[in-house]
């Protein structure tokens, strides 16, 4: 199993450039999520998802938007992105059992908006 | 105020030391705890859930105190292997999303 794979790993992006980032799965883990990581701040959640076609907003939503079409792909859309979303972007999936705090990561995207 | 935080560090410990890494949470409504490891450049990991009595996975020791909002772990007879970040993790109730909140994460440097 490749477990949770992302796709691309590094991009470098202008400003009002737009990309997606492709996220995939081979677990059959219902639930899915996109987190940035920025120096001191940790991860934070920027989307999340519970199922195919169903998507949440997180703590960080503005600026991005996510679909799920396919339970094993999240999809992360930049439509105009700004310096501000420089950051390292990771994918994570888990099974929906209440106590589990597993969540698998993806080894991330870094992206780089001048 | 962060929901969860941590002492950045680094600590930097000999190898062979025992250290120890505290984390407080905001939320007296949180439900369950972890430690996760990340190695530079790379992703987090699970390391080990936290329990409220307290739990041991070899060398490593983890500790709830509910009434403090308060998490520790501590390393014993440290390797270099070690030397990672160690994010504290949250998660909270009624969390229909199985939504975890990660703390800063403290830096730990193991030298020979």
């Amino acid at each position: 199993n490749a477990g949770v794979t992302q796709t691309p790993k590094f991009r470098v992006l202008k400003t009002g450039q737009s990309m997606t980032l492709l996220c995939a799965q081979d677990m059959n883990h219902e639930y899915m999520y996109w987190y940035r990581q920025d120096p001191g701040m940790g991860l934070r959640l920027i989307h999340y998802s519970v199922g195919e076609g169903t998507t949440a907003k997180g703590e960080v939503p503005d600026g991005y938007n996510v679909s799920r079409l396919k339970k094993q792909n999240f999809l992360l859309g930049l439509e105009s992105a700004a310096p501000s979303q420089t950051s390292v972007y990771f994918c994570a999936s888990s099974y929906p059992q209440g106590g589990s705090g597993t969540q698998y990561f993806g080894p991330g995207t870094r992206l780089t908006v001048l | 105020r962060k929901e969860v935080e941590q002492d950045p560090g680094p600590f930097n410990v000999p190898e062979g030391a025992t250290v120890a890494f505290n984390c407080t949470y905001s939320n007296s409504a949180s439900q369950s705890f972890f430690w996760y490891r990340q190695d530079c450049r790379k992703e987090p990991k699970l390391l080990m859930s936290v329990y409220s009595s307290g739990n041991e996975d070899g060398r490593f020791t983890a500790q709830l105190n509910r009434a403090s909002q308060y998490i520790s772990l501590l390393i014993r007879d440290s390797k270099l292997s070690d030397s990672a970040t160690y994010l504290c993790v949250v998660k909270g109730p009624n969390n229909a999303g199985n939504m975890l909140t990660f703390g800063g994460g403290t830096r730990l440097m193991v030298k020979p």
